[in-house]
């Protein structure tokens, strides 16, 4: 059984500028989270997608950054534009039932 | 205060000794707690969860839980080099999903 799987595994960008990120969770997982960890600080939990709806995204720190779904199979997250607090370590995780979250490699982004 | 505190580390064991992990919450609701193992560069591995109060052994693990003081703990025997991580705490809420994590604890295990 493929992971989750995360792309790019890096990325550094310019202050302004766009940037997407991709998640393809376990086949099958209904359940998909993002989550980010900025340097120094702990993982915090961005939003949770159950199919292609938005559960929870009590966690998105504002406006500049947008999720989407589609189709209920893989998710973005695009941030847009970027700025120089963005920088981190993106996680993706999927589950099929709370609780069983296999997360994927991450993608590291750095704004400059 | 933080929502999950750890001590940041390191926690430096010679081989073969036990390693002891401790994580304090603060929300009372919350009802599942995890082990997350995290190598450098690498996505959090699930290594141990519990929901009651009590120990939970698994290989050359054990979770320990008390509710009622809001302590989580994590052992690890017979420590290996291999077993040099990060080790995250996570706790999850009653009401939804999302995982709340604690800062980690570095774990260094010298040959």
């Amino acid at each position: 059984e493929a992971g989750v799987t995360q792309f790019p595994s890096h990325s550094v960008i310019e202050k302004g500028q766009t940037v997407t990120l991709r998640c393809d969770p376990i086949s099958g997982h209904d359940n998909l989270y993002w989550y980010r960890r900025v340097m120094g600080k702990e993982i915090k939990f961005l939003l949770h997608f159950v199919k292609e709806s938005k559960q929870d995204e009590s966690g998105m720190p504002n406006n500049r950054f947008l999720a989407e779904r589609t189709g209920g199979t893989y998710s973005t997250l695009k941030v847009q534009p970027a700025e120089l607090e963005d920088s981190g370590v993106y996680f993706c995780a999927s589950s099929q039932v709370p609780n069983g979250y296999t997360f994927g490699s991450g993608t590291r982004l750095t704004v400059v | 205060q933080k929502e999950v505190e750890q001590n940041s580390g390191p926690l430096s064991v010679p081989e073969g000794a036990i390693a002891s992990l401790n994580c304090t919450y603060s929300d009372r609701g919350s009802q599942s707690f995890f082990w997350y193992r995290q190598y450098s560069g690498k996505s959090p591995e699930l290594i141990m969860s519990i929901y009651s109060n009590g120990d939970k052994e698994d290989g050359r693990f054990t979770a320990q839980l008390n509710k009622a003081s809001q302590y989580v703990s994590l052992l690890i025997r017979d420590s290996q080099p291999s077993d040099s991580a990060t080790y995250l705490c996570a706790v999850l809420k009653a009401a939804g999903n999302k995982l709340t994590f604690g800062g980690g604890t570095r774990v260094l295990v010298k040959p």
